[in-house]
């Protein structure tokens, strides 16, 4: 069983569309995440959620929207799609408390055409 | 703001040696860790070492910490041709908002 899953695995579509990225964990972990990598390979910090409460906003754009329905789905919302949205995104997730790990999805690769 | 400074930031040696790699940081932590990403992957957790922590290790993998010099490093000993990855050092400053802040990683290329 695949213990953070995320779908699509790849997206591609023209900018303008508004499309979402699902995730789902199965660790009955309280935390889950959305990190941003870049072509470069950096990874960035975007979202964070504990219970389904937003917890971290690290200053993107009010085109993405994350959505919490339940601690276990995190999903992303992106609008109005542009060129430099095109990156891979991973969801992750991990339990709070002092020194625990994260587990991270395959990640989407969102390609902007 | 990007925390992590990894060097190199590529590497590549023969199978067999060991791969060293470091990572500096800025601030405070409670935490350090290492994850591993194989290409067109997601990351995988390596090694977590806290910040009371000066050495730790995990079957080929040691971690070392120097919190006076906000530094770590990554050994890889008797490396193999599928240690091939990019491998990453977060920092975890602890706290109510905690987060894992990535540096920009480091390319390992084991020859065979």
């Amino acid at each position: 069983d695949t213990a953070v899953s995320q779908t699509p695995k790849y997206l591609v579509t023209q900018m303008g569309n508004d499309k979402s990225i699902k995730c789902e964990q199965n660790l009955g972990h309280d935390t889950m995440y959305w990190y941003k990598q870049d072509s470069k390979k950096f990874l960035k910090i975007m979202f964070s959620y504990n219970n389904k409460e937003l917890i971290i906003n690290e200053t993107v754009p009010n085109r993405f929207s994350p959505k919490s329905p339940d601690k276990a789905h995190l999903n992303l919302h992106i609008n109005s799609l542009e060129l430099g949205d095109s990156a891979v995104y991973f969801c992750a997730s991990s339990q709070t408390g002092l020194n625990t790990e994260a587990f991270f999805g395959q990640g989407t690769r969102l390609t902007v055409v | 703001s990007q925390q992590g400074e990894e060097d190199p930031q590529a590497l590549s040696i023969q199978e067999g040696e060991n791969a060293t790699m470091n990572c500096s940081y800025k601030t405070s932590i409670n935490n350090l860790q290492w994850y591993r990403q194989n290409s067109g992957r997601g990351l995988v957790h390596l090694i977590l070492i806290r910040s009371n922590e000066r050495e730790k290790h995990s079957g080929r993998l040691r971690v070392t910490l120097d919190t006076s010099k906000k530094s770590s490093s990554l050994l890889i000993t008797a490396s193999r041709a599928a240690d091939t990855a990019s491998y990453f050092c977060a920092t975890d400053e602890g706290g109510a908002n905690s987060k894992l802040t990535f540096g920009k990683g480091i390319t390992l290329s084991v020859r065979p």
